[in-house]
């Protein structure tokens, strides 16, 4: 079973920021909380992942509550081609490391 | 990022067949791989888990015999679907990580069985 719980969808306004939240309240010590996203037909692209630190890259934000039980995904300026399904998942790292998919959000950044 | 290449993007078949699909990792040595497939409208559901050299490890459910995976070198697992019937049509998705970063996936394999 998914260790995450996501909104099923989202709208988005193109150029606007898009936050993504994640709940992961039974998250573990030693577990990271990945991104993915999935644009339609194509595997998973990977976004960010962090384990308690606030992390930034080219592609987005992740904001990391302080007791880590949620999480949220920002696109600073969604663009059209953002319209994806978004996964949040929890996985150790290391030997350990497995994803597990849930349902994601699916994000439609609207003209 | 990291590359990652499926191959063949697509692939029909005759139902009884077996079916072939190669995931590479094309810039890093792969001490795993990871295999999942997608219906239509589902996310992705790990199938098996692939570590250089040793065999693989089956989720629940996953037919073993009936879904092959070798995992002989460090950048090349496959994947083969044995005696393919309708209902094996789907998605196929590898991942491949270096057991210390994130994981990187393939563009995926649409498999239809006819």
């Amino acid at each position: 079973d998914a260790k995450t719980t996501q909104p099923p969808s989202m709208d988005c306004a193109e150029g606007r920021a898009a936050n993504l939240p994640c709940n992961h309240s039974t998250i573990s010590g030693n577990e990271y909380v990945y991104w993915y996203r999935q644009i339609h037909s194509q595997g998973p692209q990977y976004i960010i992942h962090g384990l308690k630190n606030n992390e930034t890259n080219e592609m987005a934000s992740l904001i990391i509550t302080e007791d880590r039980k949620s999480s949220t995904l920002i696109l600073p300026h969604a663009t059209l081609r953002d319209t994806a399904v978004y996964y949040c998942i929890v996985a150790s790292g290391g030997s350990n490391y497995k994803l597990t998919f849930g349902k994601g959000t699916l994000l439609t950044v609207n003209p | 990022g990291a590359v990652v290449s499926q191959h063949p993007s697509w692939v029909i078949c005759k139902s009884g067949t077996s079916v072939k699909i190669e995931c590479r990792s094309l810039d890093f040595q792969a001490t795993t791989m990871f295999w999942y497939r997608q219906f239509p409208k589902q996310s992705l559901m790990l199938m098996a888990t692939s570590n250089e050299g040793s065999k693989a490890t089956y989720e629940q459910g996953v037919e073993k015999d009936k879904f092959l995976i070798n995992h002989a070198s460090l950048t090349l697992s496959t994947l083969t679907v044995t005696s393919a019937h309708p209902e094996d049509s789907s998605f196929y998705i590898c991942s491949a990580s270096d057991g210390d970063t994130e994981a990187f996936f393939g563009q995926g394999t649409r498999l239809t069985v006819v």
